[in-house]
Formats: structure tokens, C-alpha cells, sequence
């Protein structure tokens, strides 16, 4: 199994509340991403960093914002949660190689009532 | 932008058959590789398979294997032997050559073994 961690895995919120989404990884790969999938369905980018103190958006429009003060930790937080917000966060890291997979963490599923 | 397609929204075979998973992509790059990742429920993802675009010969991981065509821009997977623990969400998944090197994913395909 891979050695990144999501926490939590499940969580139940209502509207409003500032949450914070955690992802560790500890093979001290440089490349980390998060991406939002609504179930059974595809994912798509909205986070990812190159390395310490560097962020960028992806792909998809997010609300949410991220940091990267430490090679192992890239947390997702959303300032005021809505019910839009509803879907599995899925976070993942690579070592950077163009044939480097990618290691996923196991998702945090995100209820907004 | 590239794009991943991948058209059988749900797949089903028996035990021990041979299944073929379909996706195709969309790109202006010569520099590119292909991955194919399973997640089942409930679990992490997992890369099954990975396929560079400058390699003519088809990747094979034991059970599965790829069906590589650059020119058509087809990437199909077949897995043999299916087994019980194959069922899950398969993911087609394109990734530049430069850059972010960001995955782009297609919209899945359902596997269903029945025993």
C-alpha cells in the first residue's frame, strides 16, 4: 500500500463551517495533487504543488485553497463549506518522473447539508 | 487541451474470461504516456498499467496487458483470467510529456465479474 493518508475519510458538515481536509505522504515526493470526484464518476485537478511554498490551480474551479509548508503535508481547506461542495477529495503524490505513478491517498468524502 | 474518453460507462464478464476496456484520447503532443488506474469501492486507486507514447511494443503486467494505437489514439486494456478482486472502477488517464505533469482521467468504466 501506498504511504499517503487522508484524514478525515468521512465527514458530515453544514453550511458555513470552514474545514480543513489533511493529506501526508511520507516517500518525500516533491509532486502532490488533489483532485474532486463525484462518485462513479471521473476526477478533475483542482490542486497541485511542485514543492514547498508552490501552489497552483487546476484544472477545475475550486473554491477551495491549499498550502505546502512542508514536503509532507499538503492540506485542502475550504473556507465556508456550501452543499456544491459535496464529493470525494482525493489527494495524491508522485516523485516527479514522467513514468512516476501517481500514489493515491484513500479519499475524504465531503457532506454539506 | 487534452482529453480522455472512455465510452462503456459499465462492463461485465465471467470468471476467468477475457474482458477488453475501451479509451481513446485526444492530443497534439509526441510526447506523452498513458496509464490505466483501478479503484475499488472504497479503496485507494491503484495503477495497474503504463504505457510510454515513444514505445511500439504493448506494456503487460502479468493478467493485463494493453492494446496500444498511437496513430488512432487508442489505448485499450484487457484483462485475462478475470478474477473476483478485478471488479472495480477502471481509469484511463493521459499524462504530458512536460509540464505539471498532471493526469488527465476519462470518465471510468464500471467492471463487474460474475462468478
Amino acid at each position: 500500500e501506498a504511504d499517503i493518508y487522508q484524514t478525515p475519510r468521512y465527514l458530515v458538515i453544514g453550511t458555513g463551517k470552514k474545514i480543513t481536509l489533511e493529506c501526508s505522504q511520507t516517500m518525500g515526493h516533491d509532486k502532490m495533487y488533489w483532485y474532486q470526484q463525484d462518485p462513479g464518476m471521473e476526477l478533475h485537478l483542482i490542486h497541485y504543488s511542485y514543492g514547498v511554498n508552490s501552489t497552483e490551480k487546476g484544472d477545475l474551479s475550486s473554491e477551495s485553497t491549499v498550502s505546502r509548508i512542508r514536503t509532507e503535508h499538503f492540506p485542502l481547506t475550504l473556507e465556508s463549506a456550501r452543499p456544491s461542495h459535496t464529493s470525494q477529495y482525493l489527494c495524491a503524490s508522485t516523485r516527479g518522473t514522467n513514468t512516476g505513478e501517481l500514489f493515491f491517498g484513500e479519499g475524504s468524502r465531503l457532506t454539506v447539508l | 487541451a487534452q482529453t480522455v474518453t472512455q465510452s462503456q460507462p459499465e462492463m461485465s464478464v465471467q470468471e476467468a474470461e477475457t474482458v477488453t476496456l475501451s479509451c481513446t484520447y485526444d492530443t497534439s503532443e509526441s510526447d506523452y504516456y498513458l496509464f490505466w488506474y483501478k479503484q475499488p469501492p472504497s479503496r485507494q486507486m491503484i495503477l495497474v498499467i503504463r504505457q510510454e507514447a515513444y514505445k511500439q511494443q504493448n506494456a503487460t503486467e502479468n493478467r493485463f496487458s494493453v492494446n496500444f494505437q498511437k496513430a488512432a489514439k487508442s489505448f485499450s486494456l484487457k484483462i485475462s483470467d478475470s478474477q473476483l478482486g478485478d471488479a472495480a472502477m477502471y481509469f484511463c488517464a493521459y499524462r504530458s510529456g512536460k509540464g505539471a505533469q498532471k493526469l488527465v482521467f476519462g470518465q471510468g468504466t464500471r467492471l463487474t465479474i460474475n462468478p
